[in-house]
């Protein structure tokens, strides 16, 4: 495809429910990465891979977040037993190299999570 | 004291005129520095990066990196009213994790 693509683009959960986030890379991207956006902030960091490998998740809030990319491709980010303060928008973003600092990335078009 | 920091704004700025948005950084060891722009309800789109000390032009934009003073800058020429966005300051410091300021809302006038 030309650019990133997430889906869906918009979810409703009630709390306590389990919700998976898709996201479908620039094609031969090597690095791809998930943030979390509030409202009014900027992306805060969640995961990293390089291909199928997740080499850094540091930045994943609870254990209740899961990632992973299993064919170096696609990517799902999990969310279980949702909670309000999860609601956000979740975006995508790949890049072509293997290499962190000199990166550039391009976002998809986000997952706007909303927990009732 | 915030990894990245913005003025939050909003900076208002006539159509026409030069905007300059300026972003501090607290890590020393921090190597590339990238702007996005981001409009409401969309995702962030780069716009520049920036990887050594000094200006780097692009169009009606130019970054400016000085390590030392641990600052970065994206200056607007000619700002239009399409230019009216959140603008997001992003550090990396080498490794895989891309740190983002809080964002500066520009608003240019017709």
């Amino acid at each position: 495809g030309a650019g990133v693509s997430q889906s869906p683009r918009y979810k409703v959960a009630k709390r306590g429910q389990d919700v998976a986030l898709r996201c479908d890379p620039i094609s031969g991207h090597v690095s791809l990465f998930w943030y979390q956006q509030a409202l009014g902030q900027g992306p805060e960091f969640l995961t990293y891979f390089q291909n199928e490998a997740q080499l850094d998740k540091s930045g994943l809030p609870s254990d209740r977040f899961f990632a992973e990319r299993p064919e170096g491709s696609v990517s799902t980010l999990k969310i279980q037993r949702t909670q309000q303060e999860d609601s956000a928008v979740y975006l995508c973003a790949s890049s072509l190299l293997s290499s962190g600092g000199y990166n550039e990335q391009f976002f998809g078009p986000g997952t706007r999570l909303t927990v009732l | 004291q915030k990894e990245v920091e913005q003025n939050s704004g909003p900076l208002s700025v006539p159509e026409g005129a030069i905007a300059s948005l300026n972003c501090t950084y607290s890590d020393r060891v921090s190597q590339s520095f990238f702007w996005y722009r981001q409009y409401s309800g969309k995702s962030p789109e780069l716009i520049m990066s920036i990887y050594s000390n000094g200006d780097k032009e692009d169009g009606r934009f130019t970054a400016q990196l000085n390590k030392a003073s641990q600052y970065v800058s994206l200056l607007i020429r000619d700002s239009q009213p399409s230019d009216s966005a959140t603008y997001l300051c992003a550090v990396n410091q080498g490794g895989f994790k891309t740190i983002f300021g809080a964002g500066t809302r520009l608003f240019v006038k017709a």
